[in-house]
């Protein structure tokens, strides 16, 4: 399987302060990089995703930052809740590296966040 | 919204019987389904993509005798574990493609399977 590398393993913040994730892939021909948010027992979520069109993308507390030249991608979350306490996963995906027309998921190896209160 | 129902969400068995887990989008029509292994805090690994009305294809290392995936029809894929072993122990989550989720993929809640 293609590769996605991700750090750190886990991760506590304070309440309000910045949570930073970081993903690396080495493959160009991935060309859709979602972020999931995973809580314990339950299956994961997706979150927001970039395509490498964009260095940038925004949705509320969520940014994912894209360095195409760097194959580098990140998660910020902004003013960090205990809520967002939870296991995210960066992904890679592309159409042709996948069986069919349906994209395979690559997935990082998770962060465990803590916000603590 | 896409949602796909996943059953059951834990099920404890006896080494050597075998389980099925059912995965089922409500309200779209799923022509691919996946699933993942996923061991205790790692991350997901894919075991299979399975097409309606076709075979599944497997990943490398994934025993298909062992690990049945049936897609019989545009809304439910199973997944049947024979002769379970403690070491096939692990959180099974399936995903199916379609409908209007963000990012045209749509998880099941997983099911914790214990082989004792």
């Amino acid at each position: 399987q293609q590769q996605v590398k991700q750090s750190p393993q886990s991760l506590i913040v304070q309440k309000g302060g910045i949570s930073i994730i970081n993903c690396a892939y080495e493959n160009t021909a991935f060309d859709y990089f979602p972020w999931y948010q995973q809580f314990p027992g339950k299956g994961p979520a997706l979150l927001i995703a970039i395509r490498p069109d964009v260095s940038e993308k925004k949705e509320g507390r969520f940014t994912i930052s894209f360095n195409k030249s760097a194959k580098q991608f990140s998660l910020h979350i902004m003013d960090s809740q205990p809520g967002d306490s939870a296991t995210y996963f960066c992904a890679a995906s592309s159409v042709s590296l996948s069986s069919g027309s349906a994209r395979q998921l690559t997935f990082g190896s998770g962060t465990q966040l803590t916000v603590l209160p | 919204g896409a949602v796909v129902s996943q059953h059951p969400s834990r099920v404890i068995c006896k080494s050597g019987t075998s389980v099925k887990i059912e995965c089922r989008s409500l309200d779209f029509q799923a022509t691919t389904m996946f699933w993942y292994r996923q061991f205790p805090k790692k991350s997901l690994m894919l075991m299979a993509t399975s097409n309606e009305g076709s075979k599944a294809t497997y990943e490398q290392g994934v025993e298909k005798d062992k690990f049945l995936i049936n897609h019989a029809s545009l809304t439910l894929s199973t997944l049947t574990v024979t002769s379970a072993h403690p070491e096939d122990s692990s959180f099974y989550i399936c995903s199916a493609k379609g409908g209007h989720s963000r990012g045209g993929y749509t998880f099941g809640s997983g099911t914790r399977l214990t082989v004792v």
